[in-house]
């Protein structure tokens, strides 16, 4: 089955601008959650939704901001961007359960000049 | 706060060898742990995972093991293998009314050395 697809892989945009990241998990999981790296960070938690429904939220500024369609696909918004929101930002969806954990996209190189 | 911590950044090992790669977490209401692997310009597979109630879980290469007590998961992988190079992270999950959490670490890079 194909996997989560994540558009589009590389985007580079100026200061100030805003970005819209586009996610399509797997078919049939409901959870999508999307996930900041930088170097020396780690995977840091941005969101997650449910069922259309922003469900668990981590400490990002609320420039930073998501949505779920009713077909699961989910994308996520920066506004005003800065220089430090260039990172990977990866998108990950799971099922109800946790035996497998999350099914990564391959995501998205966002670089802000 | 960082929950789920991995000390060593980075890490080298000859092929053959053993890789052990070590995870610190804090909370006690994590119940179930992960690692994942990564390559670049990839996004993050599953590798293994462990629950709670056991202390060690084997696959292949690949053993977790977990000591609650001490609040301290490693894996090691036996033996190791240049396509082995990569950047490792751990994951905790919890369960809280609104679903499960995932709590990363923020990785090691692994070399497996030919």
């Amino acid at each position: 089955k194909a996997g989560v697809t994540q558009t589009p892989r590389y985007l580079i945009k100026t200061r100030g601008q805003q970005v819209t990241l586009s996610c399509s998990p797997i078919s049939g999981h409901r959870s999508v959650s999307w996930y900041q790296q930088t170097p020396g960070q780690g995977l840091q938690f941005l969101f997650e939704y449910f069922s259309e429904t922003q469900r668990n939220k981590g400490n990002f500024p609320g420039r930073f901001s998501g949505r779920q369609f009713s077909n699961s696909r989910s994308e996520m918004n920066v506004s005003t961007l800065e220089l430090g929101d260039s990172a990977l930002y990866l998108c990950a969806s799971s099922t109800a359960g946790i035996d497998h954990g999350y099914t990564f996209g391959s995501g998205t190189r966002l670089t802000v000049v | 706060d960082q929950q789920v911590k991995q000390n060593s950044p980075s890490l080298s090992v000859q092929e053959g060898r053993i890789s052990i790669l070590n995870c610190d977490y804090t909370n006690s209401m994590f119940d179930y742990f992960l690692w994942y692997k990564k390559y670049p310009a990839e996004g993050p597979t599953f590798l293994i995972s462990i629950s709670s109630i056991k202390d060690k879980n084997e696959d292949g290469r690949f053993t977790v093991f977990l000591n609650k007590s001490a609040k301290h998961l490693s894996l090691h992988i036996v033996p190791s293998q240049p396509g082995d190079s990569a950047v490792y992270f751990c994951a905790a999950s919890a369960f809280f009314s609104t679903g499960n959490q995932f709590y990363f670490g923020t990785g090691t890079s692994l070399t497996v050395i030919p």
